[in-house]
């Protein structure tokens, strides 16, 4: 079993809607959890950051950290075809400690 | 927010020569730089981490003798690819660390070896 887990996609939605994207993982020490938006040929790009438990909000992005079920969420309201990319999420466990991956989730939104 | 730079964004290089990347964080700090590896339609792939002043930690089944990597500041840490072959060609991401933990990526290396 991968320490996380994706669901790789394609995701395809039309434009304004509501977007889940989920990753799930199996070890409980980690605290720190955070999401990317990686376009094509690019660096990824740092989208939200927790840590621990709870929800976090920021602009049209909300994460959620479930620790006790091991499952982590990002929504996207009013999607734009400009949030087409691939999604990863990434936790680790603190400090400066690396990050596991994800395998990311291609999202296309369509006008 | 935290900006790292990479340079050369692309190299085309032949099959045994040597190839340097490097990479920068422009307005921070980094305590701890990252180099991955990442091919097409798939995740990162951690090569290293490294820290300044320090020999930089390896993962498993990464040639610590084929990517050398130097991290001499704060600022700055380099991924030479020695010896390239075709096999090397790959697209090479660094990410660096600052106080706050969260890892700033740069933009790529698109690395081809003919």
């Amino acid at each position: 079993q991968k320490e996380v887990e994706q669901d790789p996609g394609p995701l395809s939605v039309p434009e304004g809607a509501i977007v889940s994207l989920n990753c799930t993982y199996s070890n409980s020490a980690f605290q720190y959890f955070m999401w990317y938006r990686q376009y094509s040929r690019k660096g990824p790009e740092l989208l939200m950051y927790t840590y621990s438990s709870g929800n976090k909000e920021d602009g049209r992005f909300t994460a959620q950290v479930d620790k006790s079920s091991k499952y982590i969420s990002l929504f996207i309201r009013d999607s734009q075809p400009s949030d087409s990319a691939t999604y990863l999420c990434a936790m680790g466990t603190g400090g400066y400690n690396k990050l596991i991956f994800g395998a990311g989730t291609r999202l296309a939104v369509h006008p | 927010g935290a900006v790292v730079s990479q340079h050369p964004s692309r190299v085309i290089c032949k099959s045994g020569t040597s190839v340097k990347i490097e990479c920068r964080s422009l307005d921070f700090q980094a305590t701890t730089m990252f180099w991955y590896r990442q091919f097409p339609k798939k995740s990162l792939m951690l090569m290293a981490t490294s820290n300044e002043g320090s020999k930089a930690t390896y993962e498993q089944g990464v040639e610590k003798d084929k990517f050398l990597i130097n991290h001499a500041s704060l600022t700055l840490s380099t991924l030479t690819v020695t010896s390239a072959h075709p096999e090397d060609s790959s697209f090479y991401i660094c990410s660096a660390s600052g106080r706050t933990y969260e890892q700033y990526f740069g933009p790529g290396t698109r690395l081809t070896v003919t």
